[in-house]
C-alpha cells in the first residue's frame, strides 16, 4: 500500500518464506519500472526493471510481475533471507530523465 | 564492479551557509541526477544533467541549487545558503542510458544536517 512520512508500511516474513511486495505507480505513461532495495544509511540498489511491454520479469530469486491496466507493480522475492531486509521502493520512469519513487515498503525477516 | 562514489559521507553546516556535495559518476555514464531523501521519507528527484546542461529539475530545485561538471569526471552539487529544511540525505545517481531506459546506479549518500 501507500504511505507517507515515517509510517512506512512494514511486511514481516518467515526466512524462507516468499515475499511480495506491492506498489502502485501514478503515470500511465510511464514506461520503465524499477525496484530498488536500500538498507540502512547506503544509497538505492538496483534489484530488478522491467519495462512497459512486458508484464513478468524474473531475476535469481526475484520475479518483478507488471500489470498496466490497474497500474500496479509487484515484488516477488522467493525463499527470504535475513539479508533481505531493507525498504524496498519501487521507481518509474517518465520521459526518461528521472525516477519518481514510490514511498517505500520496509520488509523484515525473521530467523 | 564500478560505483558512484560521493563525498563527504557527512556534512555538518550552519544555516545561510554555501555547502558543495560531491559526486564522481561512473566513467562512462553520461547522465547524471541528484536526489534526496528527507529522513523516513522517499527518495524525491532533484536534478538531471546531460551533455553540460540540466535536462530536467523539480520544484525543489529552486535559485539556491546549481549543478556543475567542472571537469571530466566530477559532479557537484551546490547549495548556496542552506535552511534548516535542506537537512537530507543527497544521493548522485548516473546511468546511460543509451538505447532505451537503463538503471540508474546510486551512490552512498551525502548526509547533510544544517543546524
Amino acid at each position: 500500500g501507500e504511505s507517507v512520512g515515517l509510517h512506512l508500511p512494514t511486511l514481516s516474513v518467515q526466512e524462507g518464506d516468499n515475499s511480495i511486495i506491492n506498489c502502485a505507480y501514478s503515470n500511465s505513461a510511464s514506461d520503465y519500472f524499477i525496484w530498488y532495495k536500500q538498507e540502512s544509511g547506503k544509497g538505492p540498489q538496483f534489484i530488478i526493471d522491467i519495462r512497459s511491454n512486458m508484464d513478468k520479469r524474473q531475476g535469481q530469486r526475484v520475479t518483478v510481475l507488471l500489470n498496466k491496466t490497474v497500474k500496479h507493480l509487484s515484488l516477488q522475492i522467493a525463499a527470504t533471507q535475513p539479508g533481505d531486509s531493507a525498504v524496498y521502493f519501487c521507481a518509474e520512469n517518465i520521459g526518461g530523465n528521472k525516477l519518481v519513487f514510490g514511498a517505500g515498503t520496509i520488509l523484515r525477516v525473521k530467523s | 564492479e564500478p560505483e558512484v562514489t560521493q563525498t563527504p559521507s557527512h556534512q555538518v553546516t550552519q544555516m545561510g551557509q554555501e555547502v558543495i556535495l560531491r559526486c564522481v559518476p561512473i566513467s562512462n555514464h553520461l547522465y547524471f541526477y541528484w536526489y534526496r531523501q528527507i529522513l523516513g521519507q522517499k527518495v524525491e528527484f532533484l536534478v538531471s544533467f546531460y551533455n553540460n546542461e540540466i535536462s530536467e529539475k523539480s520544484e525543489i530545485f529552486d535559485d539556491q541549487f546549481s549543478v556543475e561538471r567542472p571537469d571530466g569526471s566530477n559532479f557537484t552539487l551546490k547549495i548556496r545558503s542552506t535552511k534548516l529544511e535542506d537537512s537530507a540525505m543527497y544521493f548522485c545517481a548516473s546511468n546511460k542510458r543509451t538505447g532505451g531506459n537503463t538503471e540508474a546506479f546510486f551512490g552512498q549518500g551525502t548526509r547533510l544536517t544544517v543546524v
